[in-house]
């Protein structure tokens, strides 16, 4: 079993839909999670960081961890086309541990 | 948020030539960074952590010989892989763990080699 589980999808929505992206993690000692994106071609881009449970709000974007099921998940409200990348979830329990990726979705939003 | 930057972007060899990556931190001080491979519509793959002034410590069916990671300093790694062949080709990308606007410390990549191999 992966540490972090991420359905590659693709994920195809229309232009304002609310998006919803998750991951599953086993580890129990993972404490921070972040959601990077990461458009063709390009370098992953450090989106959400959140600690340990809750709730984390950013513009559009809000990230929810629930370390009680050991779920992660990554919304995306009124979608634009710019949003199309790949979206990376990723964990570790902090200090120097090396950080754990799911596979990555990849979201389309057409106009 | 704090800045990685990679030369060159991109880079075609022949085969059996050696290719050197520069990974830099730009606007802070990375002790640790960490190098990557990803194929296409693939996730990323660690190939090896390195810390600066100390050898870099090398992921499982890595081989250390041919990836070749030098730290020398708090703002520069680099990445060479010695004896390139075309399975060799990929995206490398470099990661520095550093301190955000918040002071939370967390990983900033930067923006990808893209490396073919003739």
């Amino acid at each position: 079993q992966k540490e972090v589980e991420q359905d590659p999808g693709p994920l195809s929505v229309p232009e304002g839909a609310i998006v919803s992206l998750n991951c599953t993690y086993s580890n129990s000692a993972f404490q921070y999670f972040m959601w990077y994106r990461q458009y063709s071609r390009k370098g992953p881009e450090l989106l959400m960081y959140t600690y340990s449970s809750g709730n984390k709000e950013d513009g559009r974007f809000t990230a929810q961890v629930d370390k009680s099921s050991k779920y992660i998940s990554l919304f995306i409200r009124d979608s634009q086309p710019s949003d199309s990348a790949t979206y990376l979830c990723a964990s570790n329990s902090g200090g120097y541990n090396k950080l754990i990726f799911g596979a990555g979705t990849r979201l389309a939003v057409h106009p | 948020g704090a800045v990685v930057s990679q030369h060159p972007s991109w880079v075609i060899c022949k085969s059996g030539t050696s290719v050197k990556i520069e990974c830099r931190s730009l606007d802070f001080q990375a002790t640790t960074m960490f190098w990557y491979r990803q194929f296409p519509k693939q996730s990323l793959m660690l190939m090896a952590t390195s810390n600066e002034g100390s050898k870099a410590t090398y992921e499982q069916g890595v081989e250390k010989d041919k990836f070749l990671i030098n730290h020398a300093s708090l703002t520069l790694s680099t990445l060479t892989v010695t004896s390139a062949h075309p399975e060799d080709s990929s995206f490398y990308i470099c990661s520095a763990r550093g301190t955000s606007g918040t002071g939370r410390e967390t990983q900033y990549f930067g923006p990808g080699t893209r490396l073919l191999v003739l």
